[in-house]
């Protein structure tokens, strides 16, 4: 059983596009790491959390304690956002655990 | 500021075979954590190094060690390769504990055991 669960796994959108990749995991954590994998392997840690929203030019994350539950957006997207974007948390018993991540085009 | 830097970037093994992986930290950096990626399993944590000490442990045979050294620099051992253990080794450095602090992550080891 994944303790963390991503959706959706794909995801094809139109330039402009607003986007939104969910992630719900299933018990108590300590922060939850949002990461940008493009083509090639290289990571990029795109935000860390552990309560709230925070935001970076046109992403936005947020975490709901309470429901167990994060979202990335990705406003007025851009053809350079395509890659695969991986939810990770990290649990109160120290230990990181991964979404499957998902896979997002986006076509000009 | 340079980037965390692993070194082989490509390596060929054989089953029964061992191997060390290298992983430097970006300047300043305390905690070195290493990842395992494969297309079956995705990314899957292995271990973190903080100040020379393992912190914490991923659900890994024994087969896969590790160790850190004053200078932060990290290694990671696999023994007795076997087939399964072909993946993406990925190596993050931090400030602090990495669950805590932003990731910087290196462009990764691909190990490929015949």
């Amino acid at each position: 059983k994944n303790e963390v669960e991503q959706s959706p796994q794909n995801l094809t959108a139109q330039e402009g596009e607003f986007i939104t990749i969910n992630c719900s995991y299933s018990v108590g954590i300590s922060a939850l790491h949002w990461l940008q994998q493009h083509p090639g392997g290289g990571i990029v840690s795109l935000f860390m959390l552990s309560s709230g929203k925070k935001k970076h030019g046109r992403l936005i994350a947020t975490i709901n304690i309470q429901e167990k539950h994060s979202s990335l957006h990705i406003t007025a997207s851009h053809p350079r956002d395509s890659a695969v974007y991986i939810c990770a948390v990290f649990f109160t018993g120290n230990q990181f655990y991964f979404g499957t991540g998902t896979s997002l085009t986006v076509i000009p | 500021k340079a980037g965390v830097t692993q070194t082989p970037r490509y390596l060929i093994k054989t089953r029964g075979q061992q191997v060390t992986l290298s992983c430097s930290p970006i300047s300043g950096h305390r905690s070195v954590s290493w990842y395992q990626q494969t297309p079956g399993q995705g990314l899957q944590f292995l271990f973190e190094y903080f100040s020379e000490t393992q912190r914490n442990k991923g659900n890994f045979p024994g087969r896969f060690s590790g160790r850190q050294f004053s200078n932060s620099r990290s290694e990671m051992n696999v023994s007795t390769l076997e087939l399964g253990d072909s993946a993406l080794y990925l190596c993050a450095s931090s400030l602090s504990r990495s669950g805590y602090n932003e990731q910087f992550f290196g462009p990764g080891t691909r190990l490929t055991v015949l």
